[in-house]
């Protein structure tokens, strides 16, 4: 089983517009992470939200996670060309120490 | 902001030859971490790393692998005898303290290419 999918694949939307992303993933966290990565770069980390908190803000970004469901959700609201990047999810494990499992990622471009 | 840095960016070698790929984590930080990332697929986690020992290690880390911390502000991963299929971007991480519910600082990675 996979853990950590990630849809849409590929998001196309134009500047100013609202992204969404959702990961869906098969077993127990502590947490849920998501982060981004620009072609040829590492990952940053954009937000951590815990298993016991349903919705979490910074700037522009809003994640809600629904552990009922085993899916999370990251919004990017106003759309800038610079989003335009990779956005993956990562889980962690319970019964290691600091081990995430990425999700394949969600492609996004953001139009000028 | 601190940045974990990565040396070399790009790495080529033939099969079968040792190559070490170099990590300078954020200096406070206390956890490390390697991940890798074959072309087009998702990034795998390979290894942790704290106190000078191995906390963690998938099975990709198999005895071809091995990770060190030669002095205080490295952290090396070896490969002894590359295959081909070891052809992916590999990423070093650090996080502040160990455990869940800590984000992971990540460099830029280093593009292995095993010819």
């Amino acid at each position: 089983s996979q853990q950590g999918e990630e849809d849409p694949q590929a998001l196309s939307i134009q500047e100013g517009e609202n992204a969404t992303m959702n990961c869906s993933y098969k077993t127990s966290i502590n947490n849920l992470q998501w982060y981004r990565q620009n072609s040829g770069r590492g990952l940053v980390h954009l937000i951590l939200i815990r298993s016991n908190e349903r919705e979490k803000h910074s700037g522009r970004l809003r994640v809600t996670l629904d552990t009922s469901k085993k899916s999370s959700s990251l919004l990017i609201t106003a759309s800038r060309a610079a989003d335009t990047a990779s956005y993956f999810c990562a889980t962690d494990d319970p019964t290691s120490y600091g081990k995430l499992t990425f999700g394949q990622g969600t492609i996004l471009t953001v139009h000028p | 902001e601190p940045e974990v840095t990565q040396t070399p960016s790009h790495q080529v070698t033939q099969m079968g030859q040792e190559v070490i790929l170099r990590c300078v984590p954020i200096s406070n930080h206390l956890y490390f971490y390697w991940y890798r990332q074959i072309l087009g697929q998702k990034v795998e986690f390979l290894v942790s790393f704290y106190n000078n020992e191995i906390s963690e290690k998938s099975e990709i880390f198999d005895d071809q692998f091995s990770v060190e911390r030669p002095d205080g502000s490295n952290f090396t991963l070896k490969i002894r005898s590359t295959k081909l299929e070891d052809s992916a971007m590999y990423f070093c991480a650090s996080s502040e303290t160990g455990g869940n519910n800590q984000p992971q600082h990540f460099g830029d990675g280093t593009r292995l290419s095993i010819l």
